[in-house]
């Protein structure tokens, strides 16, 4: 069971940024995904979630607006779009699979990261 | 919005010493919703106890958690090298998801 985030790099205030977050070993489509960001020197946030299907979506209230969830299950991949980019988005983001229904909502498996840096 | 208040901020420890980690919550919470968590530099984070007492797969039993709404302890039995990091409360509610600010355990 793996996660493994790409994506990241140096980005100009007020771009885009697309991260992606490759799944293997588990049925993809089963599970619940979640992005999650950590700032230099700070704790972890949660981004966004969506559901297996890919049709429902929640996110960190602070956050609506400029990031959108999305998953392609023939891929096995989930996304995260990041628009209009500011120097508060600089950090490590995580992508996170949610356990099964046992498990509360926890996250099981998380992936090493991909680093985001805004700057001009 | 339910605010998580780890403590301590920092925790300086010796290896076989017992450490003890709270988590507070800002209103009553269900404990089935929380969760704690490892995280250690350029590592996947990694989740230790599940509905406030369950060990996720392959945790070392030196690690339990305790607690109901709003307090919750995350105990770690006889430190190992390995278990010098940053440990994380989550909880799960209405909103989406919280985590606390996080403890470091320092050697």
């Amino acid at each position: 069971v793996q996660l493994s985030e790409s994506g990241g790099g140096l980005a100009q205030p007020g771009g885009s940024l697309r991260l992606s977050c490759a799944a293997s070993g588990f049925t993809f489509r089963n599970y619940a995904m979640s992005w999650v960001r950590q700032a230099p020197g700070k704790g972890l946030e949660w981004v966004s979630s969506i559901n297996g299907a890919g049709d429902s979506t929640f996110s960190a209230d602070s956050l609506k607006g400029r990031f959108t969830i999305s998953r392609d299950n023939s891929e096995n991949t989930l996304f995260l779009q990041i628009n209009t980019l500011r120097a508060e988005d600089t950090g490590v983001y995580y992508c996170a699979k949610r356990g099964h229904q046992l498990l509360y909502g926890a996250f099981d498996i998380w992936g090493r990261g991909t680093a985001v840096a805004v700057s001009s | 919005e339910i605010v998580l208040t780890q403590s301590p901020g920092t925790l300086s420890l010796s290896p076989g010493a017992r450490a003890t980690l709270s988590c507070r919550a800002s209103q009553s919470v269900t404990s089935s919703y929380l969760a704690w968590y490892q995280l250690k530099p350029g590592q996947a984070p990694r989740l230790l106890i599940y509905a406030a007492s369950s060990r996720a797969t392959g945790v070392p039993d030196r690690f339990s958690g305790s607690g109901s709404g709003p307090g919750f302890t995350l105990t770690i039995s006889r430190l190992e090298p390995e278990d010098f990091a940053v440990y994380y409360c989550q909880y799960f509610g209405s909103s989406g998801y919280t985590f606390g600010q996080g403890t470091k355990l320092e050697i």
